[in-house]
């Protein structure tokens, strides 16, 4: 079965500091996908990164990067220089091929506050 | 711009009430999936499609319809609400590879009294 485990129910970070948040994956499917998505109070989702299982490079998107650690089953979301802003729910989400026709499967989430 | 919409936003029914909220994306993609986010349960897959006709059920199907008439829609239906059913409501859609983005809705509120 496939799982996305996220361990921080919540962090605080100081304003233009960096924080990463953990995430663990298992799964036997040998091509899948990671996703990173943030969920801010007004509800909507919004993607944020993505690390395909066969990328050797770490995926960046402006002060996103995943910290790829695949022998780990880790899909660790940096962000750099924290804003206010970046205060929200960050969801980790894998799909893989064999999966229920590409479905997403979430962890429970981690509920990032930045301090000013 | 493409874009995926939900409607109602915002929606209260009694039990045992037929609801149906839509699902609309201009992306022009195969892929279309109905999520219910729960708190403590994260997000869960209640249906999903691969293209026109076809449907199939999640995780979390019982109680829950769909049905794939053309390529941009894919109405979820509550065939008798149950309270158990009050959740955020998103529907997602991508293309069909494994590195596709899934895009999501703004999400539609239900409360079933």
């Amino acid at each position: 079965a496939q799982k996305i485990t996220q361990t921080q129910p919540g962090m605080f970070v100081q304003e233009k500091e960096a924080v990463t948040l953990d995430c663990t994956y298992d799964t036997s499917d040998q091509s899948y996908g990671l996703f990173w998505y943030k969920q801010p109070s007004s509800g909507e989702m919004i993607f944020l990164i993505y690390q395909g299982s066969y990328d050797e490079q770490n995926a960046t998107e402006g002060r996103y990067s995943l910290n790829f650690q695949k022998a780990r089953k880790s899909a660790n979301l940096v962000i750099s220089a924290s804003q206010l802003g970046d205060s929200a729910m960050y969801f980790c989400a894998m799909r893989g091929i064999y999966n229920q026709g590409g479905k997403l499967i979430f962890g429970q989430g981690t509920e990032l506050s930045v301090k000013p | 711009d493409a874009e995926i919409t939900q409607s109602p936003r915002h929606k209260i029914t009694e039990t045992g009430r037929q609801v149906t909220l839509a699902c609309h994306q201009t992306w022009n993609h195969n892929n279309m999936f109905w999520y219910r986010q729960d708190l403590g349960h994260g997000l869960r897959l209640i249906h999903y499609s691969y293209g026109v006709q076809d449907t199939n059920k999640g995780e979390v199907s019982d109680g829950y319809s769909v049905s794939r008439s053309n390529t941009e829609d894919l109405p979820l239906t509550l065939e008798s609400a149950a309270s158990s059913q009050t959740s955020v409501y998103f529907c997602a859609s991508s293309e069909s590879r494994v590195q596709e983005t899934q895009y999501f809705g703004p999400g539609t509120r239900l409360l079933v009294l």
